[in-house]
């Protein structure tokens, strides 16, 4: 499978944890994007990364997120002291930005709920 | 009022008719404009992408947009059961019209056969 994928699919946790996620993206794309999706709602930008370069971050993204990015290849997102709030499906999506055109493309997820 | 709006319907279509979808947007500097499949529990796909007034056809999907009116639509004809999914407006707010994509709340369709 050449797609984005994402690990875990499904996480379960008690409020108070912290949860890590990981994405991989299509293996030629510079860009790396996360969004969140509440139930009923289209997708909510939080970060994204071209390269290894944090280069924009969501006002609504509290600091208890934490994106990386190492190497330019996989990413990670971390929620320290999870909320039952931080509820939501969590995607990864990849893209390759050539001059004015870029396409982001959306591996399956991680369905996170807090407890 | 929302940078990307869509109606959330269910929009319910009998099969084989066509089914509209239509989505606004606030700002006039949009220059591209995604479409997104999502069935339920599942991520978006896309579908197609439009950068130009007027129409765009990729097989059964009609892509139209209208910059003067800021609104882009999908058409899907003959509409079949499997198209039964909610379709999500995305309009890029990064500069030169790439980056983060700003998304629509999504329209839901139900095909009945």
């Amino acid at each position: 499978d050449t797609g984005v994928s994402q690990n875990p699919r499904h996480k379960i946790t008690k409020r108070g944890q912290n949860v890590t996620f990981r994405c991989d993206p299509i293996s030629e794309h510079n860009r790396l994007y996360w969004y969140r999706q509440t139930l009923g709602q289209g997708p909510e930008f939080l970060t994204y990364f071209q390269n290894e370069a944090q280069l924009e971050k969501s006002r609504l993204l509290s600091d208890r997120f934490s994106a990386e990015r190492p190497k330019g290849s996989f990413s990670t997102l971390e929620i320290q002291r999870t909320e039952q709030g931080d509820s939501a499906m969590y995607l990864c999506a990849s893209s390759f930005r050539r001059g004015r055109e870029e396409t982001q493309y959306f591996g399956p997820g991680t369905r996170l709920l807090v407890l | 009022q929302k940078e990307v709006e869509q109606n959330s319907g269910p929009l319910s279509v009998p099969e084989g008719a066509i089914a509209s979808l239509n989505c606004t947007y606030s700002d006039r500097g949009s220059q591209s404009f995604f479409w997104y499949r999502q069935y339920s529990g599942k991520s978006p796909e896309l579908i197609m992408f439009i950068y130009s007034n007027g129409d765009k056809e990729d097989g059964r999907f009609t892509a139209q947009l209208n910059k003067a009116s800021q609104y882009v639509s999908l058409l899907i004809r003959d509409s079949q059961p499997s198209d039964s999914a909610t379709y999500l407006c995305a309009v890029p707010r990064g500069s030169g019209n790439t980056g983060k994509l700003i998304f629509g709340q999504g329209t839901t369709l139900q095909v009945k056969p």
